[in-house]
C-alpha cells in the first residue's frame, strides 16, 4: 500500500515551452502533497506544500508564478513548469501524506520526474 | 535551520560490513526519519524514530536518537551490495515538511 505515482517519468522540451508534471496517490487519500526539485548528487529541496482544495504553500525563493500547483482532488496533484528554460532541468519529485495515518508525517515518494529542457 | 545534516557524505565499505551515517539536526523534532534514494530513483521511508524513542530497529537497520545531542544515527549490519543508495535523514518538527540534509552516499563492494 501506500503507492504514489508520477506521470511522466522524463520529459524533454523546448525552452519557453509548459510542462505538466502529475504525482497520483494510488491506493491512499493525501491530506497533503509536497513537491521536491533534487539537482545531481544534491538533496531534495522542497519547492511546495499542497493541500487538496486550497492553494499551495511555497517555499522561500521558488517563483509561484513558474511553478503552478494544482491539487484538485485527494489522489492527485500536478506541477506545471511554465516557460520552462534550462535552468529548470531537475529531477522533480512529489510525496503525500497517508490521511489515515495523520499522527506521523510520513511521507511516501513517487519515482519522479526527471525533466530536461533544451 | 530545520534540515539534518548527514555525517560522512560518501561511505564506502565491503560486502558484509556494518555501515553508520549519523545524523545531526538544530531544532526540537516530533519524529527523525530515515529514507534511502537509489540513483535517479524517488525515496523510499526506511524508518521513524519519535522524539521520546532512543531506538529503533527494523531488519537490518538500527536507528538510534538523542534529542539532548540533536543526533541520529542509522546503522545497517551485514551489508550488501543492494545497500548502495544515497541515505537522507529528516527531521520532523511536527509539522508536514520534511527537509532533507545532502545525504550519504553508501557504496557496498561486492
Amino acid at each position: 500500500g501506500a503507492v504514489v505515482s508520477q506521470h511522466p517519468s522524463w520529459v524533454i522540451c523546448k525552452s519557453g515551452t509548459s510542462v505538466k508534471i502529475e504525482c497520483r496517490s494510488l491506493d491512499f487519500q493525501a491530506t497533503t502533497m509536497f513537491w521536491y526539485r533534487q539537482f545531481p548528487k544534491q538533496s531534495l529541496m522542497l519547492m511546495a506544500t499542497s493541500n487538496e482544495g486550497s492553494k499551495a504553500t511555497y517555499e522561500q525563493g521558488v517563483e509561484k508564478d513558474k511553478f503552478l500547483i494544482n491539487h484538485a482532488s485527494l489522489t492527485l496533484s500536478t506541477l506545471t513548469v511554465t516557460s520552462a528554460h534550462p535552468e529548470d532541468s531537475s529531477f522533480y519529485i512529489c510525496s503525500a501524506n497517508d490521511r489515515g495515518d495523520s499522527s506521523y508525517n510520513e511521507q511516501f515518494f513517487g519515482p519522479g520526474t526527471r525533466l530536461t529542457v533544451l | 535551520s530545520q534540515q539534518g545534516e548527514e555525517d560522512p557524505q560518501a561511505l564506502s565499505i565491503q560486502e558484509g560490513e556494518n555501515a553508520t551515517m549519523n545524523c545531526s539536526y538544530k531544532t526540537s523534532i516530533n519524529n527523525l526519519q530515515w529514507y534511502r534514494q537509489n540513483s535517479g530513483r524517488g525515496l523510499v521511508h526506511l524508518i521513524l524514530i519519535r522524539s521520546n524513542e532512543r531506538e529503533k530497529h527494523s531488519g537490518r537497520l538500527r536507528v538510534t536518537l538523542d534529542t539532548s545531542k540533536k543526533s541520529s544515527s542509522l546503522l545497517i549490519t551485514a551489508s550488501r551490495a543492494a545497500d548502495t543508495a544515497s541515505y537522507f535523514c529528516a527531521p520532523a518538527a511536527g509539522a508536514n515538511n520534511l527537509f532533507f540534509g545532502t545525504g550519504t552516499r553508501l557504496t557496498v563492494i561486492p
